[in-house]
């Protein structure tokens, strides 16, 4: 089974400075995907960002990228010139693509506060 | 765009009642999920749906079952409720597998309150 690890329940950084989240996986597979949804206060999962594991670029949406370190079973979430609407709680989750429809396991999250 | 619908919103029941929550996916996404989210809690899933067949299984209590009709929408019924139940039930909805996109979709997810 796989296993997802966040191990910041709590980070606090003002508005415009770079935020950097981290999370750590626990997997014997070769072939899976790798992804960061938002949880604003609403409670919708706005999905952020995703990266393929055979993929070694890193993913990057606008103001968010990953450091993906396939050796190290690290996905981190950096957050550029962060806003007010960033905070959140954000999660990270892993998803084994078995040829079906494969559940997500997401870590315990961590909860981003932006500061004006 | 559109997005995952799901209904209703909000559900209130009393122990031991059932529950029927309803999920219409993206236009086009054949897959659907469903995520059970109790409170300070990260989501968790609990069983998926491929061409209206069962396709995945997580933690889903024996209590609870689900299927997935032909025109993709999907339900989740609920029965013999505890109040350990009481979570927020989100939805989600991806294009086929296989096809290089795997990435889920959520809906606004249905807020079930069981006294």
């Amino acid at each position: 089974a796989q296993t997802v690890t966040q191990s910041q329940p709590e980070m606090s950084v003002q508005e415009a400075e770079t935020v950097t989240l981290s999370c750590t996986y626990d997997t014997s597979e070769n072939n899976y995907y790798l992804f960061w949804y938002k949880q604003p206060p609403s409670r919708q999962m706005i999905l952020v960002i995703r990266q393929e594991a055979y993929k070694q670029q890193n993913a990057t949406e606008n103001r968010f990228s990953v450091n993906f370190q396939k050796a190290a079973k690290s996905f981190s979430l950096k957050i550029s010139d962060s806003q007010l609407g960033d905070t959140a709680m954000y999660f990270c989750a892993f998803m084994k693509p078995g040829g079906g429809a494969d559940g997500l396991t997401f870590g315990k999250g961590t909860h981003l506060i932006i500061q004006p | 765009a559109a997005g995952v619908i799901q209904s209703p919103r909000h559900l209130i029941k009393e122990k031991r009642e059932t529950a029927t929550l309803k999920c219409y996916p993206i236009p086009r996404h054949d897959t659907v999920y469903w995520y059970q989210q109790g409170p300070g809690q990260d989501p968790q899933f609990l069983i998926s749906f491929y061409e209206k067949m069962q396709s995945d299984k997580g933690s889903i209590p024996d209590r609870f079952s689900a299927q997935q009709f032909s025109d993709y929408h999907s339900e989740l019924n609920m029965s013999s409720l505890e109040l350990g139940d009481s979570a927020l039930y989100f939805c989600a909805s991806s294009p086929r597998p296989g096809q290089g996109r795997y990435e889920q979709y959520f809906g606004p997810g249905t807020r079930l309150t069981v006294t």
